[in-house]
């Protein structure tokens, strides 16, 4: 079935630092792709997303490209805040059911970053 | 109020209890769903509900019922849980959940349940 890899955590960083997460796939399909956020305390929120190969999704300078060929959608930003620590889950869409009656996300493990000042 | 919002934050109980988790949306939603969220696995899609009609259930085992009596609310029931069951408990909303559409995947989080059993 489809499934989400992503890196290990936990990562930390000294602020001003550049981030990258590895998230790579397996999809039957044409999924989209998605980062979401987990800040301590809080839910999940979702940082950015793409829906078809070759596309960007960029969003608080963190940006990801979904690559087909490498079935990848690695996170990346140039310069983390110690605001951005927090736990990262990559995830892909899939539909199942009867004509694609049930739209949901399945996601990684989550990867944990702190950014230290 | 607004967002996704889940009663209680923190729940301890023991494996012969039974208590609810509530989870409402004031976004205008029409699909619902429960997430179970493990120390160190991926998070794992329990139930998935779209236009109060229950559309996904993901072998979750008979201990957990969930309902939902209208688009902006959803409960899970709890009986006999086990301790292997303590987790974080997390509820979703999207526009729909068999569309097409752009938004329909996109789903809004609440803060979450966290559940300890004894």
């Amino acid at each position: 079935g489809d499934s989400v890899t992503q890196m290990e955590g936990p990562v930390t960083l000294s602020e001003e630092a550049f981030l990258t997460i590895n998230c790579t796939y397996t999809a039957t399909g044409y999924p989209s792709l998605f980062w979401y956020v987990q800040y301590p305390g809080e839910g999940l929120q979702l940082l950015l997303k793409a829906t078809k190969a070759d596309d960007k999704g960029s969003n608080k300078g963190f940006e990801a490209t979904y690559r087909k060929e490498t079935t990848s959608f690695h996170l990346e930003k140039g310069s983390v805040q110690v605001s951005d620590s927090a736990v990262y889950f990559c995830a892909l869409s899939d539909w199942s059911g009867e004509g694609g009656a049930t739209n949901k996300l399945i996601f990684g493990t989550g990867t944990l970053l702190a950014v230290q000042p | 109020e607004t967002g996704v919002t889940q009663t209680p934050r923190h729940l301890v109980m023991g494996m012969t209890n039974k208590k609810s988790l509530k989870c409402e949306q004031h976004l205008g939603h029409n699909a619902m769903y429960w997430y179970k969220q493990s120390a160190k696995k991926p998070l794992e899609l329990m139930f998935v509900y779209n236009f109060k009609e229950q559309t996904e259930n993901n072998s979750v085992p008979s201990r957990f019922s969930p309902e939902c009596p209208n688009s902006s609310h959803l409960f899970l029931h709890l009986h006999t849980l086990q301790p292997e069951d303590s987790a974080l408990y997390l509820c979703a909303s999207s526009p729909m959940a068999g569309t097409g559409a752009l938004g329909a995947n996109v789903l809004t989080f609440g803060a979450g349940s966290r559940l300890t059993v004894l």
